[in-house]
């Protein structure tokens, strides 16, 4: 079974800061990697990919991946009451499947 | 650009009956990903069409199948419908490939009763 761990939060962080979302995958062939944003009641919006070792930058939002540690992450500098959401990070496995695995999620509060 | 869509918003049903989900991809876009996404879950893969064919299928039962029309909208269909099958259906539309990145359509809130 692979998996996708995060940490269902909240995480709780005050406006102007920097929001830190962690990510663990078991699959170590894995090659692609998505955060999507999901407002209450809403369905998930894509807000980065990222695909090599490193950060890959997009306005406030920082993803970083670790192959070898097989872990990604998402910074959101300069937090907005309007990040409030949770954000969900997804994998594709290895194997030629083209279906990611979500993890459940982290709840981001973000308080003025 | 026309995004996901999906029809119907809200849909209520009883214990045992069927219900259909519709949903049109983004423009551009063949394959379509049919989730399920329990409160406080991420989404849950039922299967995903490319081609009017179903190409992989998740850990669902039977009751759950779905069809791609040639203009590769696609339909979802749950029958016999127990209350644990309330839960936003969301379609995710894609163009596979090292990327694969997956965009979703508004979902459909399914509430059985």
């Amino acid at each position: 079974q692979k998996e996708v761990e995060q940490n269902s939060g909240p995480l709780s962080v005050p406006e102007g800061a920097i929001a830190s979302l962690n990510c663990t995958y078991s699959d170590r062939g894995s090659q692609s990697f998505f955060w999507y944003r999901q407002y209450s009641g809403k369905s998930p919006e894509l807000i980065m990919s990222i695909y090599s070792n490193g950060d890959k930058e997009d306005g406030r939002f920082t993803a970083q991946l670790n192959k070898a540690s097989q872990y990604v992450s998402l910074l959101i500098r300069d937090s907005q009451p309007s990040d409030s959401a949770t954000y969900l990070c997804a994998v594709n496995p290895s194997g030629g499947s083209y279906i990611p695995t979500f993890g459940r999620g982290t709840s981001l509060i973000v308080h003025p | 650009d026309a995004g996901v869509t999906q029809s119907p918003t809200h849909l209520i049903k009883t214990r045992g009956q069927q219900v259909t989900l519709r949903c049109s991809p983004k423009s551009g876009h063949d394959t379509v990903s049919w989730y399920q996404q329990a409160l406080g879950q991420g989404p849950q893969f039922i299967f995903q069409y490319y081609e009017e064919e179903e190409r992989q299928r998740g850990n669902f039962p039977d009751r759950f199948s779905g069809h791609q029309f040639p203009n590769y909208s696609s339909e979802l269909n749950v029958n016999a419908l127990l209350l644990g099958d309330s839960a936003l259906y969301l379609c995710a539309s894609s163009i596979p490939g090292l990327t694969n990145e997956q965009f979703f359509g508004p979902g459909t809130r399914l509430t059985v009763l």
